[in-house]
C-alpha cells in the first residue's frame, strides 16, 4: 500500500540552527501539508502546497519557515532559525483531492529537539 | 473559522463494551468529517470520514460514526472495543469548498482495558 515517508525519524539539533525536514508523499497525490505536533497533544496545521505554491498557512509558520518541492518526488519543510518551542513531532501529509472529500494520509512523523 | 472540540481528554472502557468517542464541530457550510487514530509514537492513521449521505459512515476495524447535523456532532463509536483499541483518537473537520486544511481536535485517549 502506498505511504507517505519522512527523514529523518528523530533529529536533535542547537537553537539557531538550520533544519530541514524531508517527505515523500503518496505518488499521484497533488495536495501536500505540513502539521506539527507538540508532546502528544493537537495537532497543529502548519501549510498546505499546490501546485507549486503554497495555498494555506497557519499563524505558526512565520519566516523562519519555508516549504519547497524541489523534485518531482520530495516535500520540504525548513526551519530556518530553530528556536527551543520548535522541538515537536512534524507530520507530512498528502492528499489525492483537495478541493473535494480527499482524506489526507500522514508519515510516522519527525521528531524534532532543539536544545 | 472551523474547530473541533473532543470534550474528553481519555475515555476508559472495558474489552467487549461498547465505546464512544465525542466530536463536535464548527464550520461555515456543510462538513467533510473525518476520525484519525493515533498509536504511540506513530503517525496518524485515517479511521473513517463523512462527506454526504447516510448518517452512519462505517470505517476501519469495526468503527463507525455519526453524523447529527442538528448537535454538530459525529461521534466515534465500536460495538465491542478491544485492548488493542486503546489509542488517542482525533477528530478533524474541512469545511467544503476549502482546498486545503483539516482542523483537528485535541484528541481523546481511549483505553480500553
Amino acid at each position: 500500500e502506498p505511504e507517505v515517508t519522512q527523514t529523518p525519524s528523530h533529529q536533535v539539533t542547537q537553537m539557531g540552527q538550520e533544519v530541514i525536514l524531508r517527505c515523500v508523499p503518496i505518488s499521484n497525490h497533488l495536495y501536500f501539508y505540513w502539521y506539527r505536533q507538540i508532546l502528544g497533544q493537537k495537532v497543529e496545521f502548519l501549510v498546505s502546497f499546490y501546485n507549486n505554491e503554497i495555498s494555506e498557512k497557519s499563524e505558526i509558520f512565520d519566516d523562519q519557515f519555508s516549504v519547497e518541492r524541489p523534485d518531482g518526488s520530495n516535500f520540504t519543510l525548513k526551519i530556518r532559525s530553530t528556536k527551543l518551542e520548535d522541538s515537536a513531532m512534524y507530520f507530512c501529509a498528502s492528499s489525492e483531492r483537495g478541493r473535494v472529500s480527499g482524506e489526507l494520509f500522514f508519515g510516522e512523523g519527525s521528531r524534532l529537539t532543539v536544545l | 473559522a472551523q474547530s473541533v472540540a473532543q470534550p474528553e481528554d481519555q475515555v476508559n472502557v472495558a474489552e467487549g463494551n461498547p465505546l464512544t468517542v465525542k466530536c463536535t464541530y464548527s464550520v461555515s457550510g456543510n462538513p467533510y468529517l473525518f476520525w484519525y487514530v493515533q498509536y504511540p509514537n506513530r503517525g496518524l492513521q485515517f479511521l473513517l470520514k463523512y462527506i454526504t449521505g447516510d448518517n452512519l459512515v462505517k470505517g476501519s476495524y469495526g468503527f463507525e460514526a455519526e453524523f447529527n447535523k442538528s448537535q454538530t456532532s459525529f461521534h466515534l463509536k465500536k460495538p465491542s472495543a478491544l485492548v488493542s483499541d486503546s489509542a488517542l483518537y482525533f477528530c478533524a473537520v474541512r469545511a467544503t469548498g476549502t482546498a486545503s486544511k483539516l482542523t483537528f481536535g485535541t484528541g481523546t485517549r481511549l483505553q480500553v482495558t
